[in-house]
């Protein structure tokens, strides 16, 4: 069975750090493209970040680019996005998923909030 | 950007009779390879996003049949033949062919509601 079990989620003070992991199982972690998603109070899902089955390439959502940073540890079957200079409109559930083929992502984890707070 | 615009349905469905959401988006979402990549997903209240429907209308495993899913170039709609109690929450549609120019994209969201 496919699982995705995030974990990180903090409140923090604007500007603060923190850094969000996705422990992945049931599945060949290493050989599938992964993205983390955001999704505030009460509003639609937010496409944040993906990185490459090795790990070589990945990309951003405009809003995040230079603050955070998507990686992997396919030996210890993990995906983490490190989140700098934090902001209250970070403020959001963090979600990790998979991607099953180009475009088509089929699985995601139940969340890890992140509250951005002074 | 890659704008998508869902309906917002005007009633509480009732059980057993269809349900109809629709998508556009700004732009076509057919891709230089050939395929569209529209999926649908639902997300039940306190659940993460769940995968519904791919690529216009492949169903995904383990989704009933009475989920389908058809369109083509900026126009995209999901069916529910008869709608049952477990299909309440929010419906988005979500665009991949932009990727990465322009990330991947939902629409604001439908929201299903039972009468």
């Amino acid at each position: 069975e496919v699982q995705l079990v995030e974990s990180g989620g903090a409140l923090v003070q604007p500007g603060g750090s923190l850094r969000l992991s996705c422990a992945a199982s049931g599945f060949g972690f290493s050989n599938y493209w992964m993205h983390w998603f955001r999704q505030a109070p009460g509003k639609g899902p937010v496409w944040v970040s993906r990185i490459s089955d090795a790990g070589s390439d990945t990309y951003y959502a405009d809003s995040v680019k230079g603050r955070f940073t998507i990686s992997r540890d396919n030996a210890g079957n993990t995906l983490y996005l490190q989140m700098n200079s934090l902001r209250v409109e970070d403020t959001a559930m963090y979600y990790c998923a998979r991607t099953l083929t180009r475009g088509v992502v089929d699985f995601w984890g139940q969340g890890t909030m992140v509250t951005v707070s002074s | 950007d890659i704008v998508m615009t869902q309906n917002t349905l005007s009633s509480p469905v009732t059980l057993g009779q269809p349900a109809s959401i629709s998508c556009k988006s700004s732009q076509s979402l057919v891709h230089s390879d050939g395929n569209t990549y529209l999926s649908w997903l639902q997300q039940r209240p306190g659940q993460p996003p769940r995968l519904l429907i791919y690529k216009i209308s492949n169903r995904f495993s383990g989704v009933p049949d009475r989920f389908s899913g058809s369109g083509a170039g900026t126009d995209f709609t999901l069916k529910i033949s008869r709608v049952e109690a477990e299909d309440v929450g929010v419906y988005y549609c979500m665009q991949a062919t932009q990727f990465p120019q322009a990330g991947y994209t939902f629409g604001q969201g439908t929201k299903l509601e039972i009468k």
